[in-house]
């Protein structure tokens, strides 16, 4: 089936570094991406829809200079947390629709950030 | 009031019980009703799709839709250790891709 995969599986940084991570469809095109954040113990929660070649669409109270989305191509996505904080520690999701079932998404296996 | 509501647990059940979960939402407009699972530091994995009202079983599992009460299961039976997870439901309304998630709910299943 279809795979999607992130990287790196888990990042370390300091505070106010910046941190970039990649989505990746593997043996499909995806026009759309969505990056979910997930909190422990909570469930995820929509930060941002990837749209290919044009301009990220933010979910309500995500700061989109904050969490910088470029699609660069039809199989990769990346998620840059700028000037990052203790508080934006957190698991980091990315998915893609399937590209033939219209209810279907793919995630990736999540991305682990923690700002120290 | 959030959209899907989902009681977080967690659930225990002893090896080979019958596991009920359930989620309720506000949306009369969702028609595309999922269940993931999800193990611990892991990405969501599709277990179950159900299209409008209605049942689906696949194996030991049987996802249940009641949209005239607002209401969804997924019902898990001969539970095993291996079903140990956190099962999260997610819907969306018809022809857009957006999801919402319920809060999921952690069921330890135990030897």
């Amino acid at each position: 089936g279809a795979v999607v995969s992130q990287h790196p599986s888990w990042v370390i940084c300091k505070s106010g570094t910046s941190v970039k991570i990649e989505c990746r469809s593997l043996d499909f095109q995806a026009t759309t991406m969505f990056w979910y954040r997930q909190f422990p113990k909570q469930s995820l929660m929509l930060m941002a829809t990837s749209n290919e070649g044009s301009k990220a669409t933010y979910e309500q109270g995500v700061e989109k200079d904050k969490f910088l989305i470029n699609h660069a191509s039809l199989t990769l996505s990346t998620l840059t947390v700028t000037s990052a904080h203790p508080e934006d520690s957190s698991f980091y999701i990315c998915s893609a629709p399937a590209p033939s079932q219209i209810y279907e998404q793919y995630f990736g296996p999540g991305t682990r950030l923690t700002v120290t | 009031q959030k959209e899907v509501e989902q009681d977080p647990g967690p659930l225990s059940v002893p090896e080979g019980a019958i596991v009920s979960l359930n989620c309720t939402y506000s949306n009369s407009a969702f028609q595309y009703f999922m269940w993931y699972r999800q193990y611990s530091r892991k990405g969501p994995e599709l277990l179950m799709y159900t299209y409008s009202s209605g049942n689906k079983e696949d194996g030991r599992f049987t996802a249940q839709v009641d949209k005239s009460s607002k209401y969804i299961s997924l019902f898990i039976r001969d539970s095993q250790p291996s079903d140990s997870a956190t099962y999260l439901c997610a819907m969306r309304a018809g022809g857009y891709n957006k999801l919402i998630f319920g809060a999921g709910t952690r069921l330890a299943v135990h030897p």
